[in-house]
């Protein structure tokens, strides 16, 4: 998986809990991405880096906060957790431009 | 805006079969197109892509996928299909003017039957 870890893999939080996930990258890649999978729609952007300290909200970035404060993690953050959160996060990170993305194994949050 | 169309929710075909999975897109901007492959509890891993040059690009497990620019699709198709092809596909698109973002279909199901 091009050196990608998320942790952690599985994590059931209640209803307005913070929760972290991280992704934490081997490959020195500039680009890093937090998408959210669902079944009917596929997967969709939460927000992305393009280098430390540098981010940009996706389309479903509502509810969510990320940081980057080195080139190989990069953290998602669900303030005060909800159950539309429930889903499947993948982290991926890409090198060049507009190449490809590589991606994690995924973290499976249930939020109760 | 981008926007990703996969057509087949889920395609069923027998083994040895010949198979399509259907991807069109819409981008006022030219695009970079992808094809992953998602096999259960893992994540996404790349098939084949189109950045440049011919437009028909190929995996190295038989896969093949076509750009047609006029139609704006991006069709993925294999000719004989194996029990081991059976899995999720997304097809991403990239647009030139968002710096490295990927947009993604709703994924076909693919389901191989002996």
């Amino acid at each position: 998986d091009a050196g990608i870890t998320q942790s952690p893999r599985h994590k059931v939080t209640e209803t307005g809990t913070p929760v972290t996930l991280r992704c934490h990258q081997t490959e020195n890649h500039r680009y890093m991405y937090w998408y959210r999978q669902d079944p009917g729609h596929g997967l969709r952007l939460i927000h992305y880096s393009y280098g430390v300290k540098d981010t940009d909200k996706g389309e479903v970035s509502d509810g969510y906060s990320v940081s980057r404060s080195k080139t190989e993690d990069f953290l998602l953050t669900l303030e005060s957790a909800t159950s539309s959160q429930t889903s499947v996060y993948f982290c991926a990170i890409g090198d060049s431009m507009n190449t490809e993305a590589f991606f994690g194994q995924g973290t499976r949050l249930t939020v109760v | 805006a981008q926007s990703v169309t996969q057509l087949d929710s889920q395609v069923p075909v027998f083994e040895e079969a010949p198979v399509e999975l259907r991807c069109n897109y819409s981008s006022s901007v030219s695009v970079y197109l992808f094809w992953y492959v998602q096999y259960p509890n893992q994540g996404l891993q790349l098939l084949l892509k189109y950045l440049s040059g011919s437009t028909l690009v190929e995996s190295i497990n038989g896969f093949e996928a076509e750009f047609n620019k006029s139609q704006t699709s991006f069709h993925l198709r294999k000719p004989s299909v194996h029990i081991s092809d059976t899995a999720e596909y997304f097809c991403a698109v990239s647009p030139s003017n968002t710096g490295n973002q990927f947009y993604f279909g709703t994924g076909t199901s693919l389901t191989v039957i002996p």
